[in-house]
């Protein structure tokens, strides 16, 4: 019973490079969520999608940034022209859809490096 | 604003020596406050939800309670696999499903 797979784990990029964060969620689960970690920060929630919407992205900077769950395939955030604040742990969680406050499950996350 | 402030933010304990790590919360209409254990090098790991003040939660050396304004995660004989970070967080009545607040953790050390 796989949970939340997130692919890469570790990516360096150079300054201006785009990144691109895979996430799979756990199997019977339709929602995803993306969160960010700075060090010495905590979890700050970024955007939530479900197959082919997206239902809030009020966390999501307004530029570079930008996130898809297609019809087949993992989620993707993705980050155009980063920058060194971009460093950061990104974890993707997800649960199964239908209303209420279902807890959320994590994956390992992937953690950015802009060099 | 909805904000999360956890305390304190690292706890050194002997093997066995029982504690509590505090949560405390503003937010408007609180939909369900959420803790979660993080390993270093990994996601968060979920433990508990609680609904209503009032409400109590166990599992193994672990129980959450909640009131109004906080909530508490009481670590009972801890054991030194028990070290970890500590994340609390809230979903509000305004935000989305997922859209969850989180504090800042508190990191917990059992010392053999």
């Amino acid at each position: 019973n796989a949970g939340v797979m997130q692919n890469p784990r570790h990516l360096v990029r150079r300054r201006g490079q785009e990144a691109r964060l895979r996430c799979s969620p756990m199997k019977g689960h339709s929602h995803v969520y993306w969160y960010r970690q700075l060090p010495e920060e905590g979890l700050k929630f970024m955007v939530y999608l479900q197959k082919e919407n997206i239902i809030d992205e009020s966390g999501m900077p307004k530029e570079r940034f930008s996130a898809e769950f297609p019809k087949e395939g993992p989620s993707i955030l993705r980050i155009q022209q980063v920058v060194r604040g971009d460093s950061a742990a990104y974890f993707c969680a997800s649960s199964p859809g239908g209303q209420g406050s279902s807890p959320l499950h994590f994956g390992n996350g992937t953690r950015l490096t802009v060099t | 604003e909805d904000q999360v402030t956890q305390s304190p933010e690292a706890l050194r304990l002997q093997e066995g020596e029982s504690s509590s790590l505090n949560c405390s919360y503003t937010v408007s209409g609180l939909r369900g406050l959420f803790w979660y254990r993080q390993d270093p090098g990994k996601g968060p790991e979920f433990l508990f939800t609680l609904y209503s003040a009032g409400e109590e939660k166990e599992k193994e050396r672990l129980k959450a309670t909640l009131t109004k304004k906080e909530s508490f995660l009481h670590i009972t004989a801890p054991k030194p696999e028990d070290s970890a970070t500590y994340l609390c967080a809230v979903q509000a009545g305004g935000g989305s499903q997922g859209n969850l607040i989180f504090g800042k953790g508190t990191k917990l050390s059992v010392k053999p």
